[in-house]
C-alpha cells in the first residue's frame, strides 16, 4: 500500500520567515496529494491541493510543489504568522473517475511561528 | 457552511461499555471515512463506504469495532467491548469527489 513520509515532525520559525514541509509518497499511482491543518484540539482542515496534473499551485500565502518524478511535494509557507502555528498534514491518494479514494497521511508536522 | 457533524463530542466511559459514534456527512456526500488519531500512530484509516456499501475495513480491529451506514445520512462507529487502548479522537470524513471534509471529532476515554 501507499506510505507517505513527512518531515520535519517539528518547525520552529520566527514571525515573518518562511516555513517549507516536504512530504514523500511510495505509490507512483497516486495522483491527488492534500495538506491539511490542524490546530490543537480543532478538526482537520484543508489549506490546499494539488493533482498530479500540475506542478505547482499557489494561493496567497501557501503553495504546494509536486516532482512526479522523484514522488515528493512540498508545502511552503511565506511571511507566517503567528496564526499559522499547527500541525500540518500532508496525504496522497489515487483519485480516479469522480470517486474519493482513501488518504494515506504522512505523521505531521508541528509549526510554530514564534512573534 | 456545510459540515459533517459528529456525536457526541466527548465520551467517558470504563472498560468493557459498549461505545457508539455517529456521524452525519454532508448532504449529497457519497463516501464516508472513519479515522483515529492518537499521538503515537497519527492519523490512521479504520473504514470507509462509498454509497453506503463498505470498501474498506482493513485498518480496523475487527474483534470489537463495527462500521455501518444505516442510511446516506448516518454513519455508526461501535466498540464492543472498549479497551484503554481505544481512547483516542474518532474523526469522520466525508467527500463527493475530493477533498475531504472532516467532523469535529469523538474524544474517547477509556478508564
Amino acid at each position: 500500500g501507499e506510505n507517505v513520509e513527512q518531515h520535519p515532525s517539528t518547525l520552529s520559525v520566527q514571525e515573518g520567515d518562511s516555513a517549507v514541509i516536504k512530504c514523500t509518497y511510495s505509490d507512483s499511482a497516486s495522483n491527488y496529494f492534500p495538506w491539511y491543518k490542524q490546530e490543537l484540539g480543532k478538526r482537520p482542515q484543508l489549506i490546499i491541493d494539488i493533482r498530479s496534473n500540475v506542478g505547482e499551485k499557489k494561493d496567497q500565502r501557501i503553495a504546494v510543489t509536486l516532482n512526479k518524478t522523484a514522488k515528493h511535494f512540498s508545502l511552503h509557507i511565506t511571511e507566517t504568522q503567528p496564526e499559522d502555528s499547527a500541525v500540518y498534514f500532508c496525504a496522497a491518494s489515487i483519485s480516479s473517475g469522480g470517486s474519493n479514494y482513501k488518504l494515506t497521511f504522512g505523521k505531521g508536522t508541528l509549526l510554530t511561528v514564534n512573534p | 457552511d456545510a459540515r459533517v457533524t459528529q456525536t457526541p463530542r466527548h465520551k467517558v466511559t470504563e472498560m468493557g461499555q459498549e461505545v457508539t459514534m455517529r456521524c452525519q456527512p454532508i448532504l449529497g456526500h457519497n463516501t464516508v471515512f472513519w479515522y483515529r488519531q492518537t499521538m503515537m500512530q497519527g492519523l490512521e484509516l479504520l473504514a470507509y463506504f462509498r454509497n453506503r456499501a463498505p470498501l474498506d475495513d482493513s485498518g480496523m480491529p475487527k474483534d470489537r469495532f463495527s462500521a455501518e451506514m444505516p442510511d446516506a445520512t448516518l454513519a455508526t462507529l461501535k466498540i464492543q467491548p472498549s479497551e484503554p487502548r481505544d481512547s483516542a479522537v474518532y474523526f469522520c470524513a466525508s467527500g463527493q469527489n475530493q477533498p475531504q471534509h472532516f467532523g469535529d471529532g469523538t474524544r474517547l476515554s477509556i478508564l
